[in-house]
């Protein structure tokens, strides 16, 4: 078993509607959770951190978390055809010394 | 602020050929990392400095070394090139805030070929 897995897509979605991306992580004590967006030929640009249980939003974008069910999504509202990309899942497990584990990532297209 | 910065940005090596990549950031961060990242493996961790003066082997450290010059600058060594390092290569670098989640934020990368 991957330890951050994603369904790797691509998930299409129409303009304004709602994108729903998710991640869940083998690893129980995993306390740091994130969410980057890459374009096509791009580095990972950071979009979301969420380390508590329950919701956290930032303009369009919100991260929800679910450490009973070892489950973390990404809900990006009124999507818009700039959203188009591969989002990446990345996880920090307790004593692992600040190291990101990522997964494959979701490529997300939001079709005009 | 520059961020994180990469050089080269695109680089050729034969079989065997040795080459440093070079990283730097200007955000007065700790911590620094170098990723590669593969078609259909994601991103994975070489090696990591969490601090000036100290170095750790990542998931994936075989065939690489790393100097951390100094608190700003992190740099790859491939020794002998083989085209399974074929890949592009990230830095990144955190620091803790508030919440002590240590966010990482990446270089432009260098996409490195070899033949």
């Amino acid at each position: 078993q991957k330890e951050v897995e994603q369904n790797s897509g691509p998930l299409s979605v129409p303009e304004g509607a709602i994108a729903s991306l998710n991640c869940t992580y083998s690893d129980r004590v995993s306390q740091s959770f994130f969410w980057y967006r890459q374009y096509s030929g791009k580095s990972p640009e950071l979009i979301m951190s969420i380390y508590s249980n329950g919701d956290k939003e930032d303009g369009r974008f919100t991260a929800q978390l679910n450490k009973a069910s070892q489950y973390v999504s990404l809900l990006i509202r009124d999507s818009q055809p700039s959203d188009s990309a591969t989002y990446l899942c990345a996880v920090i497990r307790t004593g692992s010394a600040r190291q990101l584990t990522f997964g494959s990532g979701t490529q997300l297209t939001v079709l005009p | 602020n520059a961020g994180v910065t990469q050089t080269p940005k695109f680089q050729v090596l034969k079989t065997g050929q040795s080459m440093t990549l070079q990283c730097a950031q200007d955000m007065n961060h700790n911590s620094m990392y170098w990723y590669r990242q593969d078609p259909g493996m994601g991103l994975r961790l070489i090696y990591y400095s969490a601090s000036e003066g100290t170095t750790d082997k990542g998931e994936v450290p075989n065939g690489y070394n790393v100097s951390r010059l100094n608190k700003r600058e992190f740099s790859l060594r491939l020794e002998s090139a083989a085209p399974s390092q074929t890949s592009v290569y990230f830095c990144a670098s955190s620091e803790a805030s508030i919440a002590d989640i240590y966010e990482q934020y990446f270089g432009p990368g260098t996409r490195l070929t070899v033949t």
